[in-house]
């Protein structure tokens, strides 16, 4: 099946700081990728949805100067928390689509853990 | 707009016996739906999609989920629960062309 890899799957960070989590679409071209964050015991919320070639278009309530999103090619999307602060500490998965029997699918990755100090 | 409701947060079946997580979804298209399970720190690994074929639609690990028009409902279902079985489970919708929408999760547990 298809498969998406993030990373890196957990990273500790002083408050202040930014931090950079990639996703990547190994097997097949993924023209969109969506954000999630988790938080404990929750379900996941959408925080953006980034077509390759064009602006991310985040969800309400998400800052989108805070969090950074890059989708520079059909596999390949970032996310930057900047000046990440411990309200910024979640589970971030990432998701690609992608045509799985000629229906879109979406894949999901196996998270960050992220820890802000 | 499309929206899932899982009913029950936490559900407990002790080894061996049926599983039964609801899920009722709404949508104005028809749609396509989802299961998922997460284990502790991972992703979501899909167990099975309805995509408009067939009504019953068999998944890994055994499961199963029954997508009826009539209830608005695609539960999921396994005769015989297994401790490796006890997890976070999400039933999502989607019309094909956007994102995918969860419902709140149930979280299961098996019981020796």
């Amino acid at each position: 099946g298809a498969v998406v890899s993030q990373h890196p799957s957990r990273v500790i960070c002083k408050s202040g700081t930014s931090v950079k989590i990639e996703c990547r679409s190994l097997d097949f071209q993924a023209t969109t990728m969506f954000w999630y964050r988790q938080f404990p015991k929750q379900s996941l919320m959408l925080m953006a949805t980034s077509n390759e070639g064009s602006k991310a278009t985040y969800e309400q309530g998400v800052e989108k100067d805070k969090f950074l999103i890059n989708h520079a090619s059909l596999t390949l999307s970032t996310l930057t928390v900047t000046s990440a602060h411990p309200e910024d500490s979640s589970f971030y998965i990432c998701s690609a689509r992608g045509l799985a029997g000629g229906i879109n699918t979406q894949y999901f990755g196996p998270g960050t853990r992220l820890t802000v100090l | 707009a499309q929206s899932v409701t899982q009913l029950g947060s936490h559900v407990s079946v002790s080894e061996g016996a049926l599983v039964l997580l609801r899920c009722n979804y709404s949508s104005s298209v028809p749609p396509y739906l989802f299961w998922y399970v997460q284990y502790p720190n991972q992703g979501l690994q899909l167990l099975l999609k309805y995509t408009s074929a067939a009504t019953l639609v068999k998944g890994i690990n055994g499961f199963e989920a029954e997508f009826k028009k009539s209830e608005t409902s695609f539960h999921l279902t396994k005769p015989s629960a297994h401790m490796s079985d006890a997890a976070e489970y999400f039933c999502a919708v989607s019309d094909g062309a956007n994102d995918m929408r969860f419902g709140a999760g149930t979280r299961l547990t098996v019981k020796p």
